[in-house]
C-alpha cells in the first residue's frame, strides 16, 4: 500500500516563527502536493511539485514556500508564522500520469497547525 | 474556471436511512470526478471514481453517476451505517491541463444508532 506520511500530527508554533511541514512517500510518485483544509472552505491547493526541485503554486501560496530536493520528500515552510495560518495542512501524491485505472490521489494523515 | 460546489452539511441521519449528498461542477470539456472520504483522525481516501460521462462509480454501498446534462455527481447510500459517520468530499480534475484535483467544501455525514 502507498504510504504518504506527514511528520507531526499536531503542532503548536508562535506568530513570527519558521515552520518547517515534511511529507514522505514511498511509491516514487512524481507528484507531490500540499493543501490546506479549512471549516467551510474544503481543500485548497497551497503548492505542488511534479518532480524534483521543481515546484507551481496553487491557489493559495502566498506566506508559503516549497522545498523538493528529493523524489520521495515534498516540504512546506511558514516564513514567518501568522495566526491566520492556523489550519489542517494536508500532503499527498500521485503517479506522474494519470489514466482510468490508476486516477487518484494518496493522502498522508494530516497535521493540524496552530499558531498562537 | 474549475469548481466543485457541494451541499452544505452537516447531515445527521439515522441507521438505515437514505443517504443523497449534491455535487454540480463546473468545468470545461470532461473532467474526471471523484468522491473522497475524511474519517474521524484520518487523511482523505478515494471513495468512488467516474472518468466519463453516464458512468457509474460505486464502492462500499456508495454510487455517483456522471451526468454531463446537468454537470453534476451526487453521492447516493440506500441504507447508511454508523460507521459511515466521516466527511465526504466532491472534487474533479480537469480533462487537460492540471494534475491537481479541485475539492468542494465537504459535506459532514453523521448517522447515529
Amino acid at each position: 500500500d502507498v504510504k504518504v506520511t506527514q511528520s507531526s500530527r499536531y503542532l503548536v508554533k508562535r506568530t513570527g516563527e519558521k515552520v518547517f511541514l515534511e511529507c514522505v512517500q514511498d511509491m516514487d510518485h512524481e507528484n507531490m502536493f500540499w493543501y490546506r483544509q479549512d471549516p467551510g472552505l474544503g481543500l485548497r491547493l497551497i503548492y505542488f511539485s511534479y518532480d524534483v526541485k521543481m515546484k507551481e503554486k496553487g491557489d493559495i501560496p502566498e506566506g508559503y514556500s516549497v522545498s523538493r530536493e528529493k523524489k520521495e520528500r515534498f516540504s512546506l515552510i511558514l516564513e514567518s508564522a501568522s495566526t491566520n495560518q492556523t489550519s489542517m495542512y494536508l500532503c499527498a501524491s500521485s503517479p506522474p500520469s494519470w489514466d482510468a485505472t490508476n486516477e487518484k490521489l494518496f493522502f498522508g494523515s494530516g497535521t493540524q497547525l496552530s499558531v498562537l | 474556471g474549475n469548481s466543485v460546489t457541494q451541499m452544505e452539511g452537516p447531515v445527521t441521519l439515522s441507521e438505515e436511512a437514505f443517504l443523497t449528498i449534491n455535487c454540480t461542477y463546473t468545468a470545461t470539456g470532461y473532467p474526471s470526478l471523484f468522491w473522497y472520504v475524511q474519517y474521524p483522525g484520518e487523511g482523505l481516501q478515494l471513495l468512488l471514481k467516474a472518468t466519463k460521462a453516464d458512468d457509474k462509480g460505486s464502492n462500499k454501498g456508495f454510487e455517483a453517476t456522471y451526468r454531463k446534462e446537468t454537470t453534476s455527481f451526487h453521492l447516493e447510500k440506500g441504507s447508511v451505517q454508523v460507521s459511515d459517520s466521516a466527511v465526504y468530499f466532491c472534487a474533479l480534475r480537469p480533462q487537460t491541463g492540471a494534475n491537481n484535483l479541485f475539492f468542494g467544501t465537504g459535506t459532514r455525514l453523521t448517522v447515529i444508532p
